[in-house]
């Protein structure tokens, strides 16, 4: 039963251009949200969250969406770089348990 | 300071064996998770630690077990090993529940044969 689940496997993207990473949710409980990056051989590294309170939250060139009635998460990323690419998961949690995707694999090409 | 540290980095075993892994936690994180990751299945939660007792536990077989010892360091043991279990384990840590990002480790990336 999958309660977070990221429907596109990949996404390419010319370098420059915005990045678009969707993330679908289930359980209306959730009320934290976050996205991570996870280099080959590495784990995965926090890059940003968002609480169920906001439906936006912005670090440098990482913008996180929240659509609470479409239980819709998206992670926008402008200007995209090559260095960013990579697999990112996007993770919902509802008090101490954290619910993950089965990850977006992003090609920036240059 | 250091990250998580999780030992051994590869490991092959055979069908049938019994494996152990284990995770170092930053210094002062006293919940350790560990995930299953694999292809096309993404990070599958199967247990959490806090102060040395099991909180959370995911839809995994009792093959999968785990414990957490007094100074937060985590072990997770699994017995019977299938070709399936054939994965890289990730292990996670964060300081406390007001803290909901956790750092991870680079995992422990397990063949089974």
């Amino acid at each position: 039963d999958q309660q977070v689940k990221q429907n596109s496997p990949s996404l390419s993207v010319q370098e420059g251009r915005i990045s678009i990473l969707n993330c679908d949710y289930t359980n209306s409980m959730f009320d934290y949200f976050l996205w991570y990056k996870k280099y080959p051989a590495e784990g995965p590294t926090f890059l940003i969250s968002i609480s169920s309170i906001k439906d936006k939250n912005e670090d440098g060139r990482f913008t996180v969406f929240l659509n609470k009635s479409a239980k819709h998460l998206s992670l926008h990323i402008v200007p995209s770089q090559p260095g960013d690419s990579a697999v990112y998961f996007c993770a919902a949690s509802a008090g101490v348990k954290f619910y993950f995707g089965s990850g977006t694999k992003l090609n920036v090409k240059p | 300071k250091a990250g998580v540290t999780q030992t051994p980095r590869y490991l092959i075993k055979t069908r049938g064996q019994q494996v152990t892994l284990s995770c170092s936690p930053i210094s002062g994180h006293r919940s350790v998770s560990w995930y299953q990751q694999t292809p096309g299945q993404g990070l599958q939660f199967l247990f959490e630690y806090f102060s040395e007792t099991q909180r959370n536990k995911g839809n995994f077989p009792g093959r999968f077990s785990g414990r957490q010892f007094s100074n937060s360091r985590s072990e997770m043991n699994v017995s019977t090993l299938e070709l399936g279990d054939s994965a890289l384990y990730l292990c996670a840590s964060r300081a406390s529940d007001l803290n909901p990002g956790y750092t991870f480790g680079s995992g422990t990336r397990l063949t089974v044969v």
